[in-house]
């Protein structure tokens, strides 16, 4: 089956230390985002990239990083810098521009400070 | 800053009757729509879409859409126990080749047996 995949579903992160979320979709889609989803805040934009090699800063790229080296993986960093890191990510990806622009979402992981 | 509002909830229905969902947005070169219902501790999912002024039917889910007022809304008839979840109202938006979904904060809904 086609999907996005996340991993790992929960993580635990100590002061100081950068960790790196991954995402992997196999649906042969072009573009792929990161949001933050805190509680009764919706989502918001992190990161997104539309090809390979390529990506744009979304609403909240302080203290996040990510790479697009291959069409199926964009993997989040989350680093020392970003001040509060708990929160549950979700990675997305969209189908082609003609016809239906709907997004695909992973399941998420849970990131938490300890 | 472009922005997607959404009526503050939560909202509660009884079984069987409509829940009324809004959302405003402020860009005026929106061009798609989307809701998504979330459950508690998972990832939202698609349930429709809206390009379109006027109305799109699918099922027990209309969803609503005027351009002009910058007003897009979803009607769910006969509302069930689980239709319980927060659904949230999402715009697209074009900058050149870059395409990217703007959030509402979501509105809760809970449906009474």
């Amino acid at each position: 089956d086609g999907g996005i995949t996340q991993s790992p579903k929960y993580l635990f992160r100590k002061e100081g230390q950068n960790v790196t979320l991954s995402c992997e979709q196999n649906l042969n889609h072009d573009a792929m985002y990161w949001y933050r989803q805190d509680p009764g805040q919706g989502l918001r934009l992190i990161y997104y990239s539309q090809i390979v090699n390529d990506f744009q800063k979304g609403d909240i790229a302080e203290g996040y990083s990510v790479s697009r080296e291959k069409k199926e993986s964009f993997p989040l960093t989350v680093t020392s810098a970003q001040k509060n890191p708990t929160a549950f990510y979700l990675c997305a990806s969209r189908t082609p521009r003609t016809g239906n622009y709907g997004y695909t979402f992973g399941s998420g992981t849970r990131l938490t400070v300890v | 800053q472009k922005e997607v509002e959404q009526n503050s909830g939560p909202l509660s229905v009884p079984e069987g009757a409509i829940a009324s969902l809004n959302c405003t947005y402020s860009d005026r070169g929106s061009q798609s729509f989307f809701w998504y219902r979330q459950y508690s501790g998972k990832s939202p999912e698609l349930i429709m879409s809206i390009y379109s002024n006027g109305d799109k039917e699918d099922g027990r889910f209309t969803a609503q859409l005027n351009k002009a007022s910058q007003y897009v809304s979803l009607l769910i008839r006969d509302s069930q126990p689980s239709d319980s979840a927060t659904y949230l109202c999402a715009v697209n938006t074009w900058a050149g080749a870059n395409s990217k979904l703007t959030f509402g904060k979501g509105i809760t809904l809970s449906v009474r047996p």
